[in-house]
């Protein structure tokens, strides 16, 4: 089955540690990104990578970091820099073509406790 | 890149067509007009993408003046169902890549 996986759905953290949020694809997408959606609001992009061992920051990367070693995953670690991580975590991709379709996936609700 | 504005939040019946406009002023040359829905504790899922004048399919229609500084989506006959909210997005492909930056877009609540 075709898609983009998340793990895991949920995850606590204890105030201090950094953890990595784990999303792979295999659609064989160029393009993956990552956001942060909080209570009632829009998705704010953190990071973005159009291609293996390339990534962009985007509006909030503050606290965050990526790496993109193999073409198809993209995984986020929010460190203990990070002031505020409790959110919403999703991950998509898109191929390079005309048509901007990114396919998300399923998120990662993360708690810091 | 474009910078796009939208409603915050729309209310509908029901049965009627639904019509969200998109204003974006600095559009470029290349940029390309696409438009997502996303249910609550789900990821956004594309509905329609356009260049210019009116693309439609199954769920919705795309209208695009010849300016291009706005887009309006419009859904016919609305359900219960299509309590969402809705994003406009602006842009296209470029050598650094294209962001997919998606904005609050607009909460559309449609009710019986």
């Amino acid at each position: 089955d075709g898609g983009i996986t998340q793990s895991p759905k949920y995850l606590f953290r204890k105030e201090g540690q950094n953890v990595t949020l784990s999303c792979e694809q295999n659609l064989n997408h160029d393009a993956m990104y990552w956001y942060r959606q909080d209570p009632g609001q829009g998705l704010r992009l953190i990071y973005y990578s159009q291609i293996v061992n390339d990534f962009q920051k985007g509006d909030i990367a503050e606290g965050y970091s990526v790496s993109r070693e193999k073409k198809e995953s993209f995984p986020l670690t929010v460190t203990s820099a990070q002031k505020n991580p409790t959110a919403f975590y999703l991950c998509a991709s898109r191929s390079s073509g005309t048509v901007i379709e990114a396919f998300f996936g399923q998120g990662t609700r993360l708690t810091v406790v | 890149l474009a910078k796009t504005t939208q409603p915050i939040s729309m209310d509908s019946y029901e049965g009627q067509e639904v019509n969200i406009t998109c204003s974006h002023n600095n559009i470029a040359t290349n940029d390309y007009i696409t438009w997502y829905q996303q249910f609550p504790s789900q990821g956004p899922r594309f509905i329609i993408q356009g260049y210019k004048t009116k693309v439609t399919n199954e769920v919705a229609s795309l209208f695009i003046p010849a300016d291009r500084k706005s887009s309006t989506l419009s859904l016919p006959r609305v359900s219960l169902s299509d309590t969402a909210v809705y994003y406009c997005l602006v842009g296209s492909n470029s050598n650094s890549g294209y962001a997919l930056n998606f904005g609050k877009g607009t909460s559309l609540l449609v009710t019986p």
